[in-house]
């Protein structure tokens, strides 16, 4: 079974400084990979995702994530934090059972001003 | 597109009641999704439509867990009789996923349930 892991919980960062939210995933189909972001009190929403192209992904809000097949990885990274991307992360993926998604566990992002 | 809408955005009932959460996926979407969110166990999926045919519903916990979908824009997801271990965020997600299984789920704001 497919599986994602997203590592740290917890991430905190100064404004204006390097996000790196670290995520992995074990299969042994080349899967689809999704980052979803969700503020308090709200759905998730797609931040960027993953199709067998490219393999740096530009999303929304200035985030981007490279896959790396050989690391089994897609990090999520921006290079300087906002103060308005304090939100918890999910990574996610497909293609293994067809329109079923697997999460990670999410990590929250708190950004220090 | 007014996007996903689930009601209602906040239940608070008592052990034992029957609770009944509503979903009205994005018109036009044939994947219907059920979740549900706790701090334990994170975002799990409880089951999931394809044009209003369940297709998987191994996440759905228990028999006091029922879900339907009568037609295309109209989901329910029932508990009965509920217990506080029920207590959790439950997101309803669509997707377009005709023969492309990237596509994305849109999910909704989400209904807070609480059980006393």
């Amino acid at each position: 079974a497919q599986s994602v892991t997203q590592l740290g919980s917890h991430v905190s960062v100064s404004e204006g400084a390097l996000v790196l939210l670290r995520c992995n995933y074990s299969s042994s189909v080349p899967p689809y990979l999704f980052w979803y972001v969700q503020y308090p009190n709200q759905g998730l929403q797609l931040l960027l995702k993953y199709t067998s192209a490219a393999t740096l992904v530009k999303g929304i809000n200035g985030f981007e994530a490279e896959f790396k097949k050989s690391e089994t990885s897609f990090h999520l990274t921006k290079p300087s934090a906002h103060m308005s991307d304090a939100a918890e992360y999910f990574c996610s993926a497909g293609g293994t059972s067809y329109g079923k998604l697997t999460f990670g566990q999410g990590t929250i992002l708190t950004v220090h001003p | 597109d007014a996007g996903v809408i689930q009601s209602p955005r906040h239940e608070v009932t008592e052990m034992g009641q029957e609770v009944t959460l509503r979903c009205k996926p994005i018109s036009g979407h044939d994947y219907l999704f059920w979740y549900r969110q706790t701090m334990m166990r994170g975002l799990e999926l409880l089951i999931y439509f394809n044009n209003n045919v369940p297709i998987d519903d191994s996440g759905m916990p228990e028999d006091r867990f029922s879900a339907k979908m009568p037609n295309a824009s109209f989901s329910t997801l029932k508990i009965q009789p509920s217990e506080p271990r029920d207590s959790a965020v439950y997101f309803c997600a669509s997707s377009f996923t005709s023969v492309n299984p990237t596509d994305t789920q849109y999910f909704g704001p989400g209904t807070r349930l609480t059980v006393l």
